[in-house]
């Protein structure tokens, strides 16, 4: 199992930029790396997915280095609604093999 | 296009009951899968159909079921109710394999 290993949580402040790492060193070959975003009460959104290297999208960018055993989410400019617990999952799809961690829980202050 | 629909949103259940949760996923995606999210362990997957047929299953005991019908909708159903049940059932859909899964809002069940 692809096992992932986040901080427990994160503080930030209105406006600066936030990087998540996830660690996820037994990592296969087929594997995808996709970050969820939860807010209490509601199920996982989609942020981003990625495979290598660097993907970005109106919301955030995923670093992802070429040993593939590490990713970043990074939260450009943070606002209060971007407090949320963030979930980085690895797999192929199959679904036997997809392990949520614990997730980070970033707060945003003022 | 419409999410990931669950109903009902919230249920309260004793012990030793059954209960049938209801997932619509979003038009066009064929597969469906269930999780269960608690406080001590986290999201954890149940199981995952598509067309019809449960293609993965996870580590939970055989009173956890669920099925898929034509149109994609999905079931799940917990018989024998127990304490340990209470959590939040989220249903997710995805179009393949490697595609993004798009959650429901989830049923909060609690059995007393």
């Amino acid at each position: 199992l692809a096992k992932t290993t986040q901080p427990i949580s994160m503080d930030s402040y209105e406006g600066q930029e936030v990087n998540i790492t996830c660690s996820h060193n037994n990592i296969a070959t087929n594997d995808y790396i996709t970050w969820y975003q939860q807010f209490p009460s509601q199920g996982p959104r989609f942020i981003i997915q990625g495979y290598k290297t660097k993907v970005t999208n109106e919301v955030a960018s995923l670093f992802i280095p070429a040993d593939r055993k590490s990713s970043t989410l990074s939260l450009p400019r943070v606002s209060l609604s971007d407090t949320a617990v963030y979930y980085c999952l690895v797999g192929d799809g199959g679904f036997q093999k997809l392990v949520f961690g614990t997730g980070t829980r970033l707060l945003v202050s003022p | 296009k419409a999410g990931v629909t669950q109903t009902p949103r919230y249920l309260i259940k004793t012990r030793g009951q059954q209960v049938t949760l209801s997932c619509s996923p979003i038009s066009g995606h064929r597969s469906v899968s269930w999780y269960q999210q608690t406080p001590g362990q986290g999201l954890q997957f149940l199981f995952e159909y598509f067309s019809e047929t449960q293609r993965n299953k996870g580590n939970f005991p055989g009173r956890f079921s669920g099925r898929q019908f034509s149109n994609s909708r999905s079931e799940m159903n917990v018989s024998t109710l127990e304490l340990g049940d209470s959590a939040l059932y989220l249903c997710a859909s995805s179009l393949d394999r490697n595609s993004p899964l798009h959650f429901g809002n989830g049923t909060r069940l609690t059995v007393t």
